[in-house]
């Protein structure tokens, strides 16, 4: 059965430093989606991506984020400079169309630890 | 910023105890109401995509109910086995994204 992955599995890294969070959606899918839970909080939408642009951002989704599908298979999540406040579970997610009424598929997260 | 709430945070029951939690949500603009089923260490699995007011699903001994005129949405269970054990998110989706609800985390005990 067809799997949203996600690498790394966990990844410590140290404040101001930047990370890349990667995602393999499924092939078919256009739609495209980063979440977040940080412990013991709600899943938190960041931002989702379709043609090729950012088709809707969080408030969360600020200049020290961004995305990338840089080869038509990867879809990334950039953090320029970590904070302590961005360790988080993360969770990438693919959709065939706009997920108004088709599922999302979700990936089994990037857990980030900022030291 | 929407709010989606679900209740219980958790709960306990006893093998072959039937259950149900509630997802309360924004009853405007109203698109679909997502159900998953989260397992620790997996990804959160789909279980419904509910559109319709009144709309009932079921998924053998899972089954959601969608009443989108009053914002809520209930998931039922029956006859809970061990192997029921997760969190349980619904998500309200008013366009490109879903907002998720707390979860409802649920122990079955053999």
């Amino acid at each position: 059965e067809p799997e949203v992955t996600q690498t790394p599995s966990h990844q410590v890294t140290q404040m101001g430093q930047e990370v890349i969070l990667r995602c393999v959606p499924i092939s078919n899918h256009l739609y495209f989606y980063w979440y977040r839970q940080i412990l013991g909080q709600k899943v938190e939408f960041l931002v989702s991506f379709y043609n090729n642009e950012i088709s809707e951002k969080s408030e969360i989704f600020d200049d020290q984020f961004s995305v990338e599908r840089p080869d038509g298979s990867n879809f990334t999540l950039k953090i320029r400079s970590t904070k302590l406040e961005d360790s988080a579970m993360y969770f990438c997610a693919s959709s065939e169309m706009a997920g108004e009424i088709t599922e999302a598929f979700f990936g089994q997260g990037t857990r980030l630890t900022v030291v | 910023i929407l709010n989606v709430e679900q209740s219980p945070q958790s709960l306990h029951v006893q093998e072959g105890d039937s259950t149900n939690f509630t997802c309360s949500f924004p009853s405007s603009n109203f698109y679909a109401l997502h159900w998953y089923r989260w397992e620790t260490a997996k990804s959160p699995e789909a279980l419904f995509v509910m559109t319709l007011n009144g709309d009932e699903k079921k998924k053998g001994r899972i089954s959601a109910t969608l009443n989108t005129k009053e914002g809520y949405s209930y998931l039922y269970i029956k006859g809970s086995q061990p192997e029921d054990s997760a969190t349980y998110l619904c998500a309200f989706n008013a366009g490109n994204m879903l907002t998720f609800g707390g979860g409802t985390r649920l122990m079955v005990k053999p």
